[in-house]
């Protein structure tokens, strides 16, 4: 069945690079797109980019300069690192997909997410 | 980017209530709009996508509706289980953006 599990480290000093790795299953990253997404804490949802089933790559603008996404197909993994983290990147982040053409699949699996906490 | 104005952000109603939450999007995003349940601690649950579609294995009271700018998440008879956030999220074009949650309690 389809599973999307992120991974890595819950907590990251001020500054440094955060992480992430989400292990798919179910489904081939060469059909689907995998999103990443945020959430802080008691706050809504955030859109930070996507990693297209090509392996083009697509970025939320304010976390573009911070931002990069890449995979390795071999090993179902689409990884996500971030830059420059402060105290406002403590959240919780999840990977999530659509596929290439089919619209009624747009967010449909989620991962339970990794929570980040960004803290000296 | 598309803004999405949900409301409202607080709901307190009773068991057996028809429930409304809304969202509104800054320019059309011709029915490309999915509604999300979330529970303390878990992931976003999908409830309906492209305005009016149910996701298999939601229960029937969940309906959407909507279109332009205009949507709206209906629960025509509330559970005690249905305690939770409620999110919309347009799909039309990227960057893609979701309303601010509305949070559900039972009165």
């Amino acid at each position: 069945q389809v599973q999307l599990k992120e991974s890595g480290p819950g907590l990251v000093q001020p500054s440094q690079t955060l992480s992430l790795t989400c292990t798919v299953s179910g489904f081939s990253l060469t059909s689907y797109n995998v999103h990443w997404v945020r959430q802080p804490p008691g706050k809504g949802l955030e859109w930070m980019g996507r990693m297209r089933y090509n392996g083009d790559t697509s970025y939320n603008s304010a976390l573009k300069s911070r931002l990069s996404i890449s995979r390795d197909t071999s090993k179902n993994q689409v990884f996500l690192k971030m830059n420059s983290l402060q105290t406002d990147d403590t959240g919780t982040y999840y990977c999530t997909r659509d596929h290439r053409n089919n619209y009624g699949v747009f967010f449909d699996y989620w991962g339970q997410g990794v929570m980040v906490t960004v803290s000296s | 980017d598309i803004q999405m104005t949900q409301s409202p952000s607080f709901l307190s109603a009773t068991v057996g209530d028809r429930v409304t939450i809304n969202c509104k999007a800054s320019q059309n995003i011709n029915k490309y709009l999915n509604w999300y349940q979330q529970k303390l601690g878990e992931a976003p649950k999908r409830l309906i996508y492209n305005t009016n579609s149910l996701q298999t294995g939601i229960p029937s009271r969940f309906s959407g509706s909507g279109s332009g700018t205009d949507y709206t998440l209906t629960i025509s008879s509330l559970q005690p289980e249905d305690v939770a956030t409620y999110f919309c999220l347009q799909h039309n074009s990227g960057p893609y953006t979701f309303g601010a949650g509305t949070k559900l309690e039972l009165k």
